[in-house]
C-alpha cells in the first residue's frame, strides 16, 4: 500500500531563515505529490504539485518542492521564513488508479520573530 | 477562480437529529470528495462522486449518506450520530483524472451532543 511519511512532527524555525519541511513516499512509478497548507481552523489550501518535468516546483507564497526520485523525498523549502507561515503542511500522494490522495501525518511549522 | 463553498460553518446537533452538510464549486470539476478530520490529524477519505456517481465509499458507517443531486452540488446527510464523529468534514472538487489538483473547502465544524 502506499504511504507518505513525514518524520517530523513540528519544525522550528526562525523568521528570515530557510524552512524544509520533509517528506517521503512510497514508490510507485511516476508518483503524483502534493503539498497543502492549513492555518488554524481553516480548510486545505493548495501549495505545489509535481507531476512530472522539473525536479524543481515552485508554488504559492514562495514555497518550492524538490523532488528526489533517488531518496523517494519531496522536501518542501522556503528562502526566508515568514512569522505568518506558521500552519499545519501535510504532504500527499496520489494513490494510482483513483481519485484518491493519500496523507502524511502533517508536519507542525512555527516560525518565531 | 479555485472555490468550493461549504454549509454550514459550524453544526451542532443531537445524537437523534436529522442534518445535512452541504458543498458547492462552479469549477466544472466533476469529481467531488467528503474528508473527515479530527484535530491535528491528516483529513480521512470517506467519499468520491466521479460524473455524479459515487465511486468509493472508504467503509463509511451508514449515518452517514452522501447525495450528489448535479455536478456542482454535493450534500452530506447525517443521522444518528455519535459523539466521536465530532469533526471537520471537508469537501473537495477536481477534474476528474489523475494527478489532478484536488482544492478544498473551508470545512464544516460538526458537534455531536
Amino acid at each position: 500500500a502506499q504511504s507518505v511519511a513525514q518524520p517530523e512532527d513540528q519544525v522550528n524555525v526562525a523568521e528570515g531563515n530557510p524552512l524544509t519541511v520533509k517528506c517521503t513516499y512510497s514508490v510507485s512509478g511516476n508518483p503524483y505529490l502534493f503539498w497543502y497548507v492549513q492555518y488554524p481552523n481553516r480548510g486545505l489550501q493548495f501549495l505545489l504539485k509535481y507531476i512530472t518535468g522539473d525536479n524543481l516546483v515552485k508554488g504559492s507564497y514562495g514555497f518550492e518542492a524538490e523532488f528526489n526520485k533517488s531518496q523517494t523525498s519531496f522536501h518542501l523549502k522556503k528562502p526566508s521564513a515568514l512569522v505568518s507561515d506558521s500552519a499545519l503542511y501535510f504532504c500527499a500522494q496520489y494513490s494510482g488508479g483513483y481519485n484518491k490522495l493519500i496523507f502524511g501525518a502533517g508536519t507542525r511549522l512555527a516560525v518565531h520573530p | 477562480d479555485t472555490e468550493v463553498t461549504q454549509t454550514p460553518k459550524h453544526l451542532v446537533m443531537g445524537m437523534t437529529n436529522k442534518k445535512s452538510l452541504k458543498c458547492e464549486q462552479h469549477m466544472g470539476h466533476r469529481a467531488m470528495y467528503w474528508y473527515k478530520q479530527k484535530a491535528k490529524k491528516p483529513p480521512e477519505l470517506m467519499f468520491v462522486y466521479s460524473y455524479e456517481k459515487l465511486s468509493i465509499n472508504e467503509s463509511v458507517p451508514s449515518r452517514f449518506s452522501p447525495e450528489c443531486p448535479n455536478s456542482s452540488l454535493l450534500n452530506l446527510h447525517l443521522h444518528a450520530l455519535q459523539p466521536e464523529d465530532s469533526a471537520l468534514y471537508l469537501c473537495a472538487s477536481s477534474p476528474d483524472k489523475n494527478g489532478n489538483t484536488i482544492y478544498f473547502g473551508e470545512g464544516s465544524w460538526l458537534t455531536v451532543v
